[in-house]
C-alpha cells in the first residue's frame, strides 16, 4: 500500500486479556518501529526491526510485551495480560533504513488501545 | 529523566507571523534531530531534520536551527498558515542507534486566521 497501515485502529480489551496489534509496512522499507502514546505524552520507543538484525527490544516497558517481524514485513506487537496503565496510541513506523540518511519515519494511523 | 523537552505546550501565533518551536535536549551523545507535525487521529508526519554538522536546515517555509553548545534545536515556520495548526514533536537519536529516537511531549501549535 502507499503508506502505513495499523490494525485495528480501536482496540478496548478487558484488564487480564490478550491483544495483537498488527502492522503492514510500506513495501520496500527494511526498519520497523513501534512508539506508543499515552495521553498527552510524547512518543515513548518500545522496539524496532532492521533488516535481518535482531531487533532492539530496549523500549519494552514489560516482559509481557512482545513483537515479531515475519518475512522482513508485517508485524505483530503483542501485549499479554493487559493492564490498565497499557492504554495508550500503539504506532507504527517505517523507514527506508534507519535514521542515518535523516530522513524520518513514516507513521501509521496507530491503534488506541482501551484497557477497561 | 527527561532527554528531550519541549517547554512550551502549546502555542498561539496569526496567520502570516512567525512561529518558533523550541526543543532541549540533555544527552549530549544525540547528533541527529528531526521535527514531526501530527493532526489529531493520524500518525506524525516527518517535517524536517538536521544532523550536528549543521547549524540551519531549510526547507520551504521550515527551518530548523541547531545549537549544539546549549543542546537546543528550534523550529522556525515562515509565514504560518492555518493548516500548521497541529502539535509538533522533536525528535533526537544518536548515531549509535539510529533507530530509537528520544521525542518530546509536543508542542501544541495554533495559527489564527
Amino acid at each position: 500500500g502507499a503508506g502505513v497501515s495499523q490494525s485495528p485502529s480501536n482496540k478496548v480489551t478487558e484488564k487480564g486479556k490478550d491483544v495483537e496489534l498488527r502492522c503492514d509496512p510500506i513495501s520496500g522499507h527494511t526498519a520497523l518501529y513501534w512508539y506508543r502514546q499515552s495521553l498527552g505524552q510524547g512518543l515513548e520507543f518500545l522496539i524496532y526491526f532492521q533488516g535481518n538484525s535482531a531487533p532492539d527490544k530496549s523500549g519494552l516497558p514489560s516482559d509481557r510485551f512482545s513483537a515479531e517481524r515475519t518475512g522482513g514485513s508485517v508485524s505483530t506487537l503483542t501485549i499479554q495480560r493487559t493492564q490498565q496503565e497499557d492504554s495508550a496510541v500503539y504506532l507504527c513506523a517505517s523507514s527506508l533504513g534507519t535514521l542515518g540518511d535523516l530522513g524520518g519515519y513514516t507513521f501509521g494511523s496507530g491503534t488506541r488501545l482501551t484497557v477497561v | 529523566d527527561q532527554q528531550v523537552k519541549q517547554n512550551s505546550p502549546s502555542l498561539s501565533v496569526q496567520e502570516g507571523r512567525i512561529s518558533i518551536l523550541n526543543c532541549d535536549y540533555t544527552n549530549s551523545m544525540f547528533d541527529y534531530f528531526l521535527w514531526y507535525k501530527k493532526y489529531p487521529a493520524e500518525g506524525p508526519t516527518f517535517l524536517i531534520s538536521i544532523s550536528s554538522i549543521k547549524d540551519k536546515n531549510e526547507d520551504g517555509r521550515f527551518t530548523v536551527f541547531l545549537n549544539k553548545s546549549a543542546k537546543h534545536l528550534s523550529l522556525h515556520i515562515v509565514p504560518s498558515q492555518p493548516g500548521d495548526s497541529a502539535v509538533y514533536f522533536c525528535a533526537a537519536s544518536k548515531p549509535t542507534n539510529a533507530g530509537k529516537s528520544t521525542f518530546g511531549d509536543g508542542t501544541t501549535l495554533t495559527v489564527k486566521p
